[in-house]
């Protein structure tokens, strides 16, 4: 099994451009999350499923969409981006919400300039 | 106040050190997660737990439920123990049941 994979690894984004953020698992998880990491911060979560076709935002929504039309996979995408969308996003499975270990991807390191 | 306090922010350690890194959090859960950030790497899951302790090699979570509190120690700390080491809990009512909020992270760094 590989995991939770995220593409790309890296990414440099000119300010109001978009982007898609791939990620894909191969666990049959139904529950999956995005999250972002800003330097001295823990984790926010940006949006999360519970399955395919259903979709939440979570702390931090503001500047992106998620759809989730298969099990496996579960892109976020970035509209019009701006400085503040620069970080590193992590995407994240768990067989069920509550009490079961989250599987992280890679990570992908945006910058927008 | 963050709902998920770890300390220290910055730990630095000999080799052959015992650790310890400490997490208090003040909402309700129903686990606890510490989990491993190596310098840009991936994240992953070290231990959950709800109750008691678990031990993984020279790893040791507790956590203390009353008190809203958990440690994870590292005996015979090593080089390649230095990381971030993020506790993260499941909130256990309201809204927010069953995601993680994270803590800010403990950087570690041991010295040969």
């Amino acid at each position: 099994n590989a995991g939770v994979t995220q593409t790309p690894k890296f990414r440099i984004l000119k300010i109001g451009q978009s982007m898609t953020l791939q990620c894909t698992q191969d666990m049959n998880h139904n529950y999956m999350y995005w999250y972002r990491q800003d330097p001295g911060m823990g984790l926010k979560l940006i949006y999360y499923s519970v399955g395919a076709g259903i979709t939440d935002k979570g702390e931090v929504p503001n500047g992106y969409n998620v759809s989730r039309s298969t099990t496996e996979d579960f892109p976020l995408r970035l509209e019009l981006a701006a400085p503040s969308q620069t970080s590193v996003y992590f995407c994240a499975s768990s067989y069920e919400q509550r009490a079961y270990e989250q599987y992280f991807g890679p990570g992908t390191r945006l910058t927008v300039t | 106040k963050n709902e998920v306090e770890q300390s220290p922010q910055n730990l630095t350690a000999q080799e052959g050190e015992f650790i310890t890194i400490n997490c208090s959090y003040s909402v309700g859960i129903s686990a606890l997660h510490w989990l491993q950030q190596h310098p840009g790497g991936g994240i992953v899951s070290l231990f959950m737990l709800s109750s008691g302790k678990k031990k993984h090699g020279r790893l040791i979570a507790t956590i203390n439920i009353q008190e809203k509190h958990s440690s994870l120690h590292i005996t015979a700390s090593h080089p390649r123990d230095s990381a971030v080491y993020i506790c993260a809990v499941h909130n256990a009512g309201g809204t927010s049941y069953g995601k993680l909020t994270f803590g800010q992270g403990t950087i570690l760094t041991v010295h040969p």
